[in-house]
C-alpha cells in the first residue's frame, strides 16, 4: 500500500510560521486532508483539497501542494495550536477507495 | 448538526467477540461511505476500512481483512465494527468517520468521539 511520511516533530515559537509537510506517490494524484488531534481528543479536520478549511478552523491554517509533497503551515501559531497533525490521502497502489495517513507530526509551541 | 455518536468504551477478554457502533444523525446516513481508523497507545492513525450504508458495500485495508468485520443498519442509522475473538493486540481507540470523496480530493468530517476497547486477562 501507499505510504506518507511525516517529520515525527517540529517546534515553533509563540506567533511565529511552522511548514508541516507530507510526502508519498499518492500525493501526485490526489490532494492531502490534514487533521489535528489535541490529547485525548478525536482527529479534526483543518484543511481539504487545494486549500479548503472546514468552518471554524482559523485562517492561520493554511495547505498547499507540489508534486509528492503537501504542506500545512500555521501562520502566527497560538499555543491552543500545539497537538498531533496526521495528513491523508487516498491510496494510489490500486486499492479502491482506501485511504493512507500520514505517520503525523507532533507541533510543540514554545 | 451533522454527528456520529459511537458506543461506549469496552473491556474484554482475549478470545470474546465484541461490536461497537457508530450512530450518524442530521444528515442522509445512505448517502456517504463511513469508515473505522484504528489508534493504538501512544500511535497513529490507521484505516481499517469503510462501509457504504445505502447498499453495504465493504472494502477493507490488507491489514485489517479477515480480522474485523464491517457492517451497517441503515434502518436506524448506524454502522458497526465486530471482532469474532479478540487479541491483546486489539486494545486500541476506534473512531468512525464520514467520508467525503470527490474523486482527486477526499476528507474525513465528522469523527465520532471514539471508542476505548481494551482487552485484557
Amino acid at each position: 500500500s501507499s505510504e506518507l511520511t511525516q517529520d515525527p516533530a517540529v517546534s515553533v515559537a509563540l506567533g511565529q510560521t511552522v511548514r508541516i509537510t507530507c510526502q508519498g506517490d499518492s500525493l501526485r494524484s490526489y490532494y492531502a486532508s490534514w487533521y489535528q488531534q489535541k490529547p485525548g481528543q478525536a482527529p479534526v479536520l483543518v484543511i481539504y483539497g487545494k486549500n479548503n478549511r472546514p468552518s471554524g478552523i482559523p485562517d492561520r491554517f493554511s495547505g498547499s501542494s507540489s508534486g509528492n509533497t503537501a504542506s500545512l503551515t500555521i501562520t502566527g501559531a497560538q499555543a491552543e495550536d500545539e497537538a498531533d497533525y496526521y495528513c491523508n490521502s487516498r491510496d494510489s497502489s490500486g486499492n479502491h477507495l482506501l485511504y493512507v495517513f500520514g505517520t503525523g507530526t507532533k507541533v510543540t509551541v514554545l | 448538526e451533522v454527528q456520529l455518536v459511537q458506543s461506549g468504551a469496552e473491556v474484554k477478554k482475549p478470545g470474546e467477540s465484541l461490536k461497537i457502533s457508530c450512530k450518524g444523525s442530521g444528515y442522509s446516513f445512505t448517502s456517504y461511505w463511513i469508515g473505522w481508523v484504528r489508534q493504538m497507545p501512544g500511535k497513529g492513525l490507521e484505516w481499517m476500512g469503510i462501509i457504504y450504508p445505502g447498499d453495504s458495500d465493504t472494502r477493507y485495508s490488507p491489514s485489517f481483512q479477515g480480522q474485523v468485520t464491517i457492517s451497517a443498519d441503515k434502518s436506524i442509522s448506524t454502522a458497526y465494527l465486530q471482532w469474532s475473538s479478540l487479541k491483546a493486540s486489539d486494545t486500541a481507540m476506534y473512531y468512525c468517520v464520514r467520508i467525503h470523496d470527490y474523486g482527486d480530493y477526499n476528507w474525513f468530517d465528522p469523527w465520532g468521539q471514539g471508542t476505548l476497547v481494551t482487552v485484557s486477562s
